[in-house]
């Protein structure tokens, strides 16, 4: 299996903030990769896929760059209504894998 | 707008078969080249993608829960299910159903159901 590891688990920050997250891939998953955005109680959103491609209706402040093993989710400046948990997916097959998470905090 | 709704029951005693239901509203399970998708959130593996089934068919499973996991789809009430059997307390997680789109990448999801396996 491919393994998805992001970088911090948990990071504090405050509106305004530019803010970035890191998920590192086992092997190149070339750029199939997504993020998603997860608050408890609701449903998981899609962010971004194909590694820098954003989802329809998503807010231009966030971002996606990378290729093969390393990959970032930049949020421009943080809104309030971005704190929640971060998820890096690998899709490269389908025995897809996911990133451990990263809780974006009110600092 | 296509959501999904999970049901199912909270509690499942160990060894015992776990079952969960996907409604899907706002569309038909049967149009569009979908993946409809079981995922799974424990405490201690994180999210794990379970297996999905083809809108016309098919299925693929985690080769890790293959021999327990059947996926099956009833389009007639347009929801598809989960049965994993022999549970333990390792498979106590929160439960979500997705609709997969390239296969593993998912566009919907349902808020999630929480299992716990207990005697």
């Amino acid at each position: 299996d491919i393994q998805m590891t992001q970088s911090p688990s948990t990071l504090s920050a405050s509106v305004g903030d530019r803010v970035t997250i890191t998920c590192r891939a086992s092997q190149s998953i070339s750029d199939w990769l997504a993020w998603y955005q997860h608050k408890a109680g609701e449903a998981p959103k899609l962010l971004i896929y194909r590694a820098s491609t954003l989802e329809s209706g998503v807010p231009s402040r966030f971002s996606g760059s990378g290729s093969g093993t390393e990959f970032t989710l930049t949020i421009s400046s943080l809104q309030p209504d971005d704190f929640a948990t971060y998820y890096c997916q690998q899709y490269n097959s389908y025995s897809n894998t996911f990133g451990g998470g990263t809780k974006v905090e009110i600092k | 707008q296509v959501q999904l709704q999970e049901s199912g029951p909270g509690l499942v005693k160990p060894s015992q078969t776990l079952s969960l239901t996907c409604t899907v509203s706002g569309g038909s399970i049967s149009n569009g080249n979908y993946y409809w998708s079981w995922i799974r959130q424990t405490a201690g593996k994180g999210l794990e993608w379970m297996g999905h089934i083809y809108s016309i068919g098919g299925t693929n499973y985690n080769p890790s829960l293959k021999s327990r996991v059947t996926i099956s789809v009833d389009a007639s009430k347009n929801q598809f299910s989960l049965k994993l059997s022999s549970v333990t307390a390792a498979d106590t997680a929160v439960y979500f159903c997705a609709r997969g789109i390239v296969a593993s990448l998912f566009d919907k999801w349902g808020r999630g159901t929480l299992v716990t396996v207990s005697s």
